[in-house]
């Protein structure tokens, strides 16, 4: 099992232009999450899915849009970056019960 | 909204325990987890306790749960240099299956 997968693993932007960030997990979770960490500070919730077909805000939803099409994979869009997206992005999927969660590597953005 | 406090940093000498500590405010989590972070490197899990649970131990790890004072500690015995990174504290939301997580607590382990 790779677990879980994100790609790409760094990217740079420039304000305004858009990018998909893709989470692949091959656990067959139902949830999955993307977070987003700034430095100093713990992880907050962008946006989760409980399951294929269907997304939900979290913490700090605006500027960001999702989809899960696949049970497998769960994406972050950034429609028009700004430099306050600049973070390091991780992705999670969770087990039924008992309830764990695993995070992926991490995607470090920089929007200049 | 719901909270978790951590103390921002420990430093221990290797070979003692490290004690680290967190409070929360959510009185419903029935989960309560920890994470390391290591630098550069995502979150990876360490240990759980379920809300009926005081104490959960594996291995060199004892999770202490106090639900009243909503109080949860990590005890890391014999602290290795392998053991330098952040900690997270993380009580699972249960309304909305979410993680709360604090900002976490560097433990530095000096030779």
């Amino acid at each position: 099992n790779a677990g879980v997968t994100q790609t790409p693993k760094f990217r740079v932007l420039k304000t305004g232009q858009s990018m998909t960030l893709l989470c692949a997990q091959d656990m067959n979770h139902e949830y999955m999450y993307w977070y987003r960490q700034d430095p100093g500070m713990g992880l907050r919730l962008i946006h989760y899915s409980v399951g294929e077909g269907t997304t939900a805000k979290g913490e700090v939803p605006d500027g960001y849009n999702v989809s899960r099409l696949k049970k497998q994979n769960f994406l972050l869009g950034l429609e028009s970056a700004a430099p306050s997206q600049t973070s390091v992005y991780f992705c999670a999927s969770r087990t039924g019960t008992p309830v764990e969660q695993y995070f992926g590597p991490g995607t470090r953005l920089t929007v200049t | 909204g719901e909270d978790v406090e951590q103390s921002l940093f420990l430093s221990v000498r290797e070979g003692d325990s490290s004690v680290i500590n967190c409070t929360y405010t959510d009185s419903s989590s029935t989960y309560l987890y920890w994470y390391k972070q290591e630098p550069g490197a995502g979150l990876q899990l360490l240990t759980y306790i379920f809300s009926n649970m005081d104490m959960k131990q594996d291995q060199r790890l004892t999770v202490l749960l106090n639900k009243k004072d909503k109080h949860l500690s990590l005890r890391i015995a014999d602290t290795q240099t392998g053991d330098s990174a952040i900690y997270f504290c993380a009580p699972l939301m249960d309304s909305s299956y979410k993680l709360i997580f604090g900002s976490g607590t560097r433990l530095l382990v000096r030779p």
